[in-house]
């Protein structure tokens, strides 16, 4: 089983309120990833986790905040967001983070609307 | 970070070879070479990776220029389900940050 779920697909919440994006992967993969792609952008990484622990914030405004409660699950809670904001939440992983050598797995993404 | 120039878009007919072309000239000696794909509505999915010699598997094949400062990925039979976005990026050694380029929309004709 090569699947990263992410849920929920679509998600449309408002400046003040406080909501979570999920992810997980049962392959046992030791590193997980959040990125944000706007549209006809690549994406941009946002975190990385390795084995639990967070390895890499790529200078994330605090209304994002990631967390890894165990090895098959990442979370993004957003609060505050600004209407800029808005775009495609991707969730990846992979064996490792090491060495630049393993692939990544994406999951399908959260479609993200700030109103 | 990573940094690779890939032409914007280039097109193809179905059943034919496409050989998308990719330049990494910041590649550092240990960084791995990756491609992925973004098909519309979908997240990236991960094609082949290498490091020094060509690869392949049962998706495409990887080219590595025995300098490295390039690459080529050849898909040997272009079906339309290969319309996407294709993205050749490098990471290792002190970055093991994939970052993506704009990559090479590929279109494919019947």
């Amino acid at each position: 089983d090569t699947e990263v779920t992410q849920t929920p697909k679509h998600l449309v919440m408002g400046m003040t309120n406080k909501k979570s994006l999920k992810c997980e992967q049962h392959m046992g993969h030791r590193a997980m990833y959040w990125y944000k792609q706007k549209a006809k952008k690549p994406p941009e990484l946002m975190f990385v986790y390795s084995y639990e622990k967070l390895s890499i914030n790529e200078s994330v405004p605090s209304r994002f905040s990631p967390e890894c409660p165990n090895s098959s699950l990442l979370n993004l809670h957003l609060h505050a967001l600004q209407p800029e904001d808005s775009a495609l939440y991707l969730c990846a992983s992979s064996q490792a983070w090491v060495a630049g050598s393993y692939e990544q797995y994406f999951g399908p993404g959260t479609r993200l609307t700030v109103t | 970070d990573a940094k690779t120039t890939q032409p914007n878009s280039m097109e193809s007919n179905e059943e034919e070879p496409v050989h998308l072309p990719c330049n990494h000239s910041t590649i550092s000696g240990t960084d791995y070479i990756h491609w992925y794909r973004q098909l519309p509505s979908q997240g990236p999915e991960y094609v082949i990776h290498g490091l020094t010699s060509n690869v392949n598997n049962r998706m495409a094949s990887l080219a590595i220029a025995e300098d490295r400062k390039s690459s080529t990925l050849i898909l040997h039979r272009a079906t339309l389900r290969d319309a996407a976005v294709y993205y050749c990026t490098h990471s290792g050694g002190s970055n093991y940050k994939l970052t993506f380029g704009k990559g090479t929309l590929l279109t494919v004709n019947p």
